[in-house]
């Protein structure tokens, strides 16, 4: 069971926008620690997507954009495009674990 | 550019050990820390610990206490994540990654390729 929850799937037509959520708790999102989100292509290994809830790495396109607020944060991605099609996973940081804590990852399909 | 090298996939027999290297290039090896994650056939990512690259401490997740260990090699720019007593569920694919840090915040860039660890009798 993740600390972090996320939907198990999402899914939209290419062009289209779709949300994914991350949901927290008091000891890690909303004790104001930091929301990362990381795209892992079929095969892959994880790449960074996000950084400091809102950030885009260089080369990460401005399709993707973060936010956060209280206990939550959602990732949207704008003009999907079918290369979007991959596993999602938000991480963040937990002080009553002491652990790095990840979400149990959200997998997009385009239509 | 900056990157993380892993060893290759590795087949053990349920209760040995297997150690996984990933070497670094493109930063100064010792100024940041390493950290495992490892991510079982079709399942989520899993944190297991982490090793400050300078000064060698380390931090393991509660769940992989006492059966793993982190070690970092600083002459060759390399850390390695050993674990012990195997079972088929650390039937996985581990990964390092290295851990950016900034004032408030921190996050996982870049990730070592993955290694395939097999447990099967």
């Amino acid at each position: 069971q993740s600390v972090l929850t996320q939907p198990p799937s999402v899914s939209g037509a290419p062009g289209q926008r779709v949300t994914i959520s991350c949901t927290g708790n008091s000891s890690n999102i909303g004790a104001h620690y930091d929301v990362n989100w990381y795209q892992q292509l079929p095969g892959t290994a994880p790449k960074l997507l996000i950084y400091g809830n809102t950030n885009r790495p260089s080369g990460v396109p401005d399709r993707f954009s973060g936010s956060k607020s209280g206990t939550s944060a959602s990732l949207a991605i704008t003009g999907l495009q079918a290369e979007d099609e991959a596993d999602y996973y938000c991480q963040s940081y937990d002080s009553s674990l002491s652990d790095w804590v990840f979400g149990g990852g959200s997998k997009l399909t385009v239509l | 550019q900056v990157q993380l090298v892993q060893s290759g996939a590795e087949v053990r027999k349920p209760g040995a050990s297997v150690k996984v290297s990933c070497k670094a290039s493109g930063y100064t090896f010792t100024s940041y820390a390493i950290h495992w994650v490892r991510q079982a056939p079709g399942q989520r990512l899993e944190w297991m610990g982490w090793i400050n690259a300078g000064n060698g401490n380390t931090y393991y997740s509660e769940k992989f206490q006492g059966r793993v260990t982190i070690t970092r090699d600083t002459s060759a720019s390399t850390a390695y994540m050993e674990l012990t007593s195997l079972r088929s569920e650390d039937t996985a694919v581990y990964y390092c990654a290295r851990l950016v840090v900034f004032p408030m915040s921190n996050w996982f860039d870049p990730w070592g390729q993955g290694t395939l660890v097999t447990v099967s009798s």
